[in-house]
């Protein structure tokens, strides 16, 4: 079964630390990776995706892909409260639909 | 703003019963995609349209679950006869098919809970 893996928490950090997700998958030909930013209550929204080994970075906000370790996290500079939320990384995986399938979330907490 | 539209935002239903969740996709938006989401769980895709025919549908239980999306715009999610287990937000997301890229942009979801 094909799934995707992350920690989930709950991960808390000082404002203005750095916040780091991570998040590991299973099958080796997927090519685009997505992190998804979820408050309480309310449905996912897309904040980053990836398609290609290396660093991609958007703001605050990088997220990192090694396709030979079938890893991908998202790092979050200069946290702030309105960070506090539950992110999902999601990742499409091979079969010709081209479905997307998400992990548990990390909730993050940042402490004022 | 475009947005997906769902309604309701909260239903509750006594087991047995039947109930029913509409979702009205992004204009222009070909693919729709209806997902389950439990309490402290990623959402889990039931069903995916391409236009009113269905893609995937591998995880959708279908001896109480049925979807369908007939004039390929708008669409509605059954669940007959509910149970307790059934109890989660349901989720309503949709892209553009050119896109095929996972680019999702999700509804406020309906808040399911079945007593």
């Amino acid at each position: 079964q094909k799934e995707v893996e992350q920690n989930s928490g709950p991960l808390s950090v000082p404002e203005g630390a750095i916040a780091s997700l991570n998040c590991t998958y299973s099958d080796r030909g997927s090519q685009s990776f997505f992190w998804y930013r979820q408050y309480s209550g309310k449905s996912p929204e897309l904040i980053m995706f990836i398609y290609s080994n290396g660093d991609k970075e958007d703001g605050r906000f990088t997220a990192q892909l090694n396709k030979a370790s079938q890893y991908v996290s998202l790092l979050i500079r200069d946290s702030q409260p309105s960070d506090s939320a539950t992110y999902l990384c999601a990742v499409n995986m091979e079969g010709g639909s081209e479905k997307l399938v998400f992990g548990k979330g990390t909730k993050l907490t940042v402490n004022p | 703003e475009a947005e997906v539209a769902q309604s309701p935002r909260y239903k509750i239903t006594e087991k047995s019963q039947a109930v029913a969740f509409w979702c009205d996709p992004i204009s222009g938006h070909a693919t729709l995609y209806w997902y389950r989401q439990i309490l402290g769980q990623g959402p889990e895709l039931l069903v995916q349209f391409q236009d009113e025919s269905v893609v995937d549908d591998s995880q959708l239980p279908k001896d109480r679950f049925s979807a369908e999306r007939l004039k390929g715009v708008d669409s509605t999610l059954k669940i007959q006869p509910a149970e307790l287990g059934d109890s989660a937000m349901y989720l309503c997301a949709s892209s553009l098919s050119k896109d095929r890229s996972g680019k999702l942009f999700f509804g406020s979801g309906t808040q399911l809970s079945v007593l």
